[in-house]
């Protein structure tokens, strides 16, 4: 099983700054077959990122993702106060065990 | 629009069962796979099962095996779980989430809150 390591646990910023966020796999993922998913506070989870670095439709440019092998970063570019969330990211290139990373929580100050 | 809507959650004792249902709209259920994720009180999530669009493979994560039964019914658009000898550690919002053509989640229902306490 593909263990997926993220970090930091929590990110507090400022509305307009940069957030990275980090997952780091415990081998390779291949196909570069990473997600992230978005979730807010008493809602479900939201597909925001798949393929490493494709987005979802309707996600604003503001997100972006990037890697590849065992490193990969989500980054949204610009915070808002509506990006207060924990973002998951998820491996799918080792069937059939699909697994999540713990989660970053993004505070905004 | 894609709709799915989970239903069948409550308060069961360690020991007991409980069936979970999922009514899925807006896409033609029949041609996706799906899934159920599991989130226990302010943790992370867990991918609990996996079937096919026809039915014909399915796959638990350990820590279910044995105990719980995914299942669907493509004419009445609905995904399953049924639950048995339920643990403490299966507390969690169970959500029924759809694979896009690639096995990544792309729609997610609102949840379901299973409670197991005596």
């Amino acid at each position: 099983e593909i263990v997926l390591t993220q970090s930091p646990g929590t990110l507090s910023l400022s509305p307009g700054e940069r957030a990275t966020l980090s997952c780091r796999a415990s081998q390779s993922v291949s196909s570069n077959s990473l997600a992230w998913y978005q979730q807010k506070p008493g809602q479900a989870p939201r597909l925001l990122i798949y393929g490493a670095s494709s987005r979802a439709t309707g996600i604003p440019d503001r997100f972006s993702g990037s890697g590849s092998g065992t490193d990969f970063t989500l980054t949204i570019s610009r915070l808002e106060p509506e990006d207060l969330a924990v973002y998951y990211c998820q491996q799918y290139g080792s069937a059939p065990s699909w697994t999540f990373g713990q989660g970053t929580k993004v505070e905004i100050k | 629009e894609v709709q799915l809507v989970e239903s069948g959650g409550g308060l069961v004792q360690p020991g007991g069962s409980l069936r979970l249902s999922c009514a899925a709209s807006g896409f033609t259920f029949s041609t996706y796979e799906m899934n159920w994720v599991r989130q226990a009180p302010g943790k992370g999530l867990e991918w609990v099962s996996y079937i096919s669009h026809s039915g014909s493979a399915i796959f638990y994560a350990d820590s279910v095996r044995g105990r719980f039964t995914i299942s669907r019914d493509n004419a009445k658009n609905s995904l399953y779980l049924q639950m048995n000898s339920l643990r403490t550690e299966d507390t969690a919002i169970y959500y029924c989430a759809r694979f896009s053509r690639l096995p990544f989640f792309d729609y997610w229902g609102q949840g379901s809150l299973v409670i197991v306490s005596s």
